[in-house]
């Protein structure tokens, strides 16, 4: 199987930047995905990476390093609805899909 | 508009009791998966479908059935729930040619007493 760790809780004032880590065990996978969920709603899709780098979409970025085993996403100019869980996944070449115990993220004024 | 949508929202059942949860997609997409949030586990994949009549065990299928008899729909089966299986359930879909973006449902909330 496949394991990911995130980081429990990160707190971060509204207009900073923010890095959410997730490494991860794996004995092969297509690529990195990030999800987005609010309590109380589903979750939703943020960003993949398919490949090693950084992939940028507004204010998020996602970075993925296959040698270090190790992705990051990255939320800049944080706002109060940026309060949420964070999730890392990956589809193993079985097509399963394996996440991460997830990320609450606390945006204080 | 597009969307995964599931039913009921919330339901709280005895134990030993069968029960379906109902999840539907008008994407027209090949793979549909359930996954249970339970508090510090994150999602975990209960069971999986590539397409029609395709079904594959996920990380934690014990106590699971499903079936995928039309490309919209992918019913979850509890054939004698019992209180471990207390949990949110989340129904997905994804196009295979879409990405790797999966489309959750609402979520459906269940208790098991």
């Amino acid at each position: 199987g496949q394991s990911l760790e995130q980081p429990s809780e990160v707190t971060a004032v509204e207009g900073a930047i923010v890095q959410i880590n997730c490494t991860y065990q794996t004995s092969g996978f297509y690529g990195l995905s990030w999800y987005q969920q609010h309590d109380g709603g589903a979750p939703t899709f943020l960003s993949y990476n398919a490949l090693d780098g950084l992939e940028e979409t507004g204010r998020f970025s996602s970075f993925l390093s296959r040698s270090d085993s190790y992705g990051y996403l990255l939320l800049q100019e944080l706002q109060m609805k940026d309060s949420a869980s964070y999730f890392c996944a990956v589809r193993d070449v079985f097509n399963k899909f394996y996440f991460g115990s997830g990320t609450k993220l606390n945006v204080k004024p | 508009e597009a969307q995964v949508t599931q039913n009921p929202r919330y339901l709280i059942t005895v134990t030993g009791k069968k029960l379906t949860v109902t999840c539907s997609q008008n994407m027209n997409h090949e793979y549909m998966s359930w996954y249970r949030q339970d508090p510090g586990l994150g999602l975990r994949q209960i069971y999986y479908s590539m397409n029609v009549e395709v079904t594959d065990k996920g990380d934690v299928p014990e106590g699971y059935k499903v079936s995928r008899k039309e490309k919209r729909n992918f019913p979850l089966i509890l054939e004698s729930p019992s209180p471990n299986q207390t949990s949110l359930y989340f129904c997905a879909s994804r196009g295979l040619a879409g990405g790797e973006e999966q489309y959750f449902g609402p979520g459906t909330r269940l208790t098991v007493t």
